[in-house]
């Protein structure tokens, strides 16, 4: 079974800059594993970040962005704004039409 | 603008069968190029992939589900729809429907419907 790692938790001050990754517990993630991001208020569905590795989706700005980080996906998050405090999830495509969220990372900017 | 709308009973009693069904608007569900999708989230945790169905027919499912879990479509009602069977405590969760990419060399969730809690509790 395919396990999707993430920081449980991050801390940013407002303004700074926070890079939180996606990994894999056995094995290093490429672009072929079509990692996305996805930003999610508590009670509120995800709303789509990042897909492809490094595309931005509609409306996304552009202080959010994403990329491989030696064996992991990445989404660093530039000029933290109070209202980037929420939860983000990765996926990661693991072949044979399946898809595996991580855990999650609760970011604070404080 | 693509919209999606869970809907189904929001309690389910143990060993019965949960059912929900999504509604797609602002689009055809017909179209190529996309999978309809059913994503959960328990309580408090994190997302959990369940499965997609393409407008054909052709469906993947979470191993982990597998077992348990159908999902089928109706293109005449744009239309798709979850069953999850012999549910307990361990399925109530906020279930959401989403649009998969699926496109040369493009593959994400796009539009997210806003999700259905559903309690198994008797």
């Amino acid at each position: 079974q395919t396990v999707v790692t993430q920081e449980p938790s991050f801390s940013v001050s407002p303004g700074g800059t926070v890079t939180l990754t996606c990994g894999l517990r056995s094995g290093s993630v490429s672009t072929s594993y079509h990692p996305s991001w996805y930003q999610q208020t508590p009670g509120l569905p995800p709303r789509t970040l990042v897909y492809n590795t490094n595309i931005r989706s509609s409306g996304v700005p552009d202080r959010f962005s994403g990329s491989i980080l030696g064996n992991k996906a990445a989404l660093t998050i530039t000029g933290a704004q109070a209202d980037d405090e929420c939860d983000y999830y990765c996926a990661l495509y693991v072949g044979s039409g399946i898809w595996v969220f991580g855990g999650g990372t609760k970011l604070t900017v404080l | 603008q693509v919209q999606l709308q869970e809907s189904g009973p929001g309690l389910v009693k143990p060993s019965q069968t949960l059912s929900l069904t999504c509604t797609v608007s602002g689009g055809s569900i017909n179209s190529g190029g996309y999978y309809w999708s059913w994503t959960r989230q328990h309580p408090g945790k994190g997302l959990e992939w369940i499965g997609y169905i393409y407008y054909s027919g052709t469906t993947y499912y979470n191993p982990s589900l597998k077992s348990r879990v159908t999902i089928s479509v109706d293109t005449s009602k744009n239309q798709f729809s979850l069953k999850v069977s012999s549910v307990t405590a361990a399925d109530t969760a906020v279930y959401y429907c989403a649009r998969y990419v699926d496109a040369t060399s493009t593959y994400y969730f796009d539009y997210w419907g806003q999700g259905a809690l559903v309690t198994v509790s008797s």
